[in-house]
């Protein structure tokens, strides 16, 4: 079964500053997808970013990339220049294939993200 | 714009109640989930359907119910409520294999406590 873990319970970042959440993964699958989320104390879980295991190029969206380095297993997540509006929890989830064609997502406990004026 | 729609954003019900958590999709997708979100636990798999009157168990189906009569609502149901069910629930929903990014879309969540 797939595996995630994000090391940092909690990061601080200055305002504009760049930061790099971690978050490492174990599976035996050699086709597999990499996702993050932003849940923002609101609660709703927003998409950000995805990544494929045969993906040539480190995907990026805006001031998201993703740091994805397949021989360790890790696909950190790294934003520029970070905003007030950055605080909030962030997730690495793995896509998990399930029967009848589905998937499902295997989350890790989460990052929690503040950004400091 | 992919919208998830849960029916309460906060549910107060008292042990051994029965509880109805709604899910509606407006993407004809095929897929729809439910999850629970705990502090230091991360978000589990309580149920999913991959199709109309489908359903398959998750990692913590127990206590637990769903339906699915149509392909844009699925309900979680708590057939006898307790305590220990107090958590943040999560609906997601996603069209099935065969799109690039299979991206699962979620609702605002329902926060419920259970007194």
């Amino acid at each position: 079964a797939q595996k995630i873990t994000q090391t940092q319970p909690g990061m601080f970042v200055q305002e504009k500053e760049a930061v790099t959440l971690d978050c490492t993964y174990d599976t035996s699958d050699p086709s597999y997808g990499l996702f993050w989320y932003k849940q923002p104390s609101s609660g709703e879980m927003i998409f950000l970013i995805y990544q494929g295991s045969y993906d040539q190029q480190n995907a990026t969206e805006g001031r998201y990339s993703l740091n994805f380095q397949k021989a360790r297993k890790s696909a950190n997540l790294v934003i520029s220049a970070s905003q007030l509006g950055d605080s909030a929890m962030y997730f690495c989830a793995m896509r998990e294939p399930l029967q009848g064609g589905s998937e499902k997502l295997v989350f890790g406990k989460g990052t929690k993200l503040t950004v400091n004026p | 714009d992919v919208k998830v729609t849960q029916s309460s954003r906060y549910l107060v019900k008292r042990t051994g109640e029965k509880v109805f958590l709604e899910c509606v999709q407006d993407m004809d997708h095929e897929n729809m989930f439910w999850y629970r979100q705990d502090p230091g636990l991360g978000l589990r798999l309580i149920y999913f359907s991959y199709d109309v009157k489908m359903k398959e168990k998750g990692d913590i189906p127990e206590g637990y119910s769903v339906s699915r009569e149509k392909k844009e609502r699925f309900s979680l149901i708590l057939e006898s409520a307790s305590t220990n069910q107090t958590s943040m629930y999560l609906c997601a929903s996603s069209p099935s294999t065969g799109f690039r990014a299979e991206t699962q879309y979620f609702g605002p969540g329902t926060r419920l406590l259970v007194l």
